[in-house]
């Protein structure tokens, strides 16, 4: 079945710092791969996405390389931001078997000091 | 294009007790999803709508949960003889039917078992 591995949180940064956060999966078929993060007290909303090998995600600041040889899909951020504090999710979608089933990780929580 | 709307956003209610939560999603959205996440983890996929046809439900988490969505626009949850352990945030989301799209996310209703 598909599945989404995050890396272990909280990921503690201070303003300025350079970000990964580690995103590998497991799919059948050839998977949209998407960030989505998750403010304090707010609903998940799509950061960005890419929807096939070697194609590049960015907004925000933020981008990922979809990586079909290490099946991964990595966020990065040159320089975070306190208002960058939120829970990031690295999510998948295939259209194996006629089924839509977007599959999330656990999410990984990054705390931004000033 | 309000977004996605949960109603109710808490709902607490005692062990034995019926719930129903309701999701109204983007208006030219097809697909409708239902999530649970509890603390510390990703959305846990339970069921999805395409119009009107639930496509997808044998990840219900047991036979006392049920979805419907009798007009292909609005959708209800329901959870029977609620249990402690069904105390998470219940999320919506929707998404265009035009292929691997990106889901838009309801607030979710946070259920309280007592």
């Amino acid at each position: 079945g598909n599945s989404v591995t995050q890396m272990e949180g909280p990921v503690t940064l201070s303003e300025e710092a350079f970000l990964t956060i580690n995103c590998t999966y497991t799919a059948t078929g050839y998977p949209s791969l998407f960030w989505y993060v998750q403010y304090p007290g707010e609903g998940l909303q799509l950061l960005l996405k890419a929807t096939k090998a070697d194609d590049k995600g960015s907004n925000k600041g933020f981008e990922a390389t979809y990586r079909k040889e290490t099946t991964s899909f990595h966020l990065e951020k040159g320089s975070v931001q306190v208002s960058d504090s939120a829970v990031y999710f690295c999510a998948l979608l295939t259209s194996s078997g006629g089924s839509y089933i977007p599959t999330f990780g656990r999410g990984t929580s990054l705390i931004v000091h000033p | 294009d309000t977004g996605v709307s949960q109603d109710p956003r808490h709902k607490i209610t005692k062990r034995g007790q019926n719930v129903t939560f309701r999701c109204d999603p983007i208006s030219e959205h097809n697909r409708l999803y239902w999530y649970r996440q509890t603390l510390g983890q990703g959305p846990e996929f339970l069921t999805y709508f395409q119009n009107e046809a639930q496509l997808e439900k044998s990840r219900l988490l047991s036979d006392r949960f049920s979805a419907e969505r009798p007009k292909g626009s609005f959708s209800t949850l329901e959870i029977q003889r609620t249990e402690q352990g069904d105390s998470a945030m219940y999320l919506c989301a929707s998404s265009l039917t035009s292929g691997l799209e990106k889901l838009f996310f309801g607030s979710g209703t946070q259920l309280s078992v007592l």
